[in-house]
């Protein structure tokens, strides 16, 4: 199907192991977007692609990894997960360029608990 | 001071009322980003501005660069219109989004 799946859905790990949150567009957009959402605060951006073999650090990347080696996929990966990365994670994509008109599309999101 | 600005933070209406939720930023912008994000928690982006007025159904959102502002209207509002209103503005700088805190709207019937 079309569109922007994130998996899994839930996640619960303990601290120190390392987790992968998936993301996956079919609208080969240049853009994706790594997010967490927590009580009180806005999306914050964790990491950010403009295309495949491009990631540049959000506000938020330490603790986190990323990866693109194809346009279509977009894994963030926890290294040693901590408590406080207990979240949800929202994955979003776009075509975002100076002249288009082009929305963002989010993925469902994964709620991580890290105990 | 925060960059984007939404208000207000909460937001308790009857159904039937007309709504009006504001964004001020304080950034030069390209585009400002309206989207809705309902209790189960999915984020749709309802609008992309980048001047005037767009409408969608019963959703109205304008804005006005010269003021750095931009509002969003609900028309004859309905208990499903219940969600968090997000403003996100795409900077013109780097082209990164800088988000709104949100506003929780909530209609009864």
């Amino acid at each position: 199907d079309a569109g922007i799946t994130q998996s899994p859905r839930y996640k619960i790990t303990e601290t120190g192991r390392q987790v992968t949150l998936m993301c996956h567009q079919t609208w080969s957009h240049s853009y994706m977007f790594w997010y967490r959402q927590d009580l009180g605060h806005g999306l914050r951006l964790i990491y950010y692609s403009a295309a495949a073999d491009i990631t540049d650090k959000g506000e938020v990347p330490d603790g986190y990894v990323v990866s693109r080696s194809k346009t279509e996929n977009f894994p963030l990966t926890l290294e040693s997960a901590t408590r406080s990365q207990t979240s949800v994670y929202f994955c979003a994509s776009s075509d975002l360029a100076v002249g288009t008109n082009e929305k963002l599309f989010f993925g469902s999101g994964t709620q991580l608990s890290v105990l | 001071k925060n960059e984007v600005e939404q208000s207000p933070q909460n937001l308790t209406a009857q159904e039937g009322e007309f709504i009006t939720i504001n964004c001020s930023y304080s950034v030069g912008i390209s585009a400002l980003h309206w989207l809705q994000q309902h209790p189960g928690g999915g984020i749709v982006s309802l609008f992309m501005l980048s001047s005037g007025k767009k409408k969608h159904g019963r959703l109205i959102a304008t804005i006005n660069i010269q003021e750095k502002h931009s509002s969003l209207h609900i028309t004859a509002s309905h208990p499903r219109d219940s969600a968090v209103y997000i403003c996100a503005v795409l900077m013109d700088s780097n082209y990164q989004l800088i988000w709104g805190a949100g506003t929780k709207l909530i209609i009864k019937p």
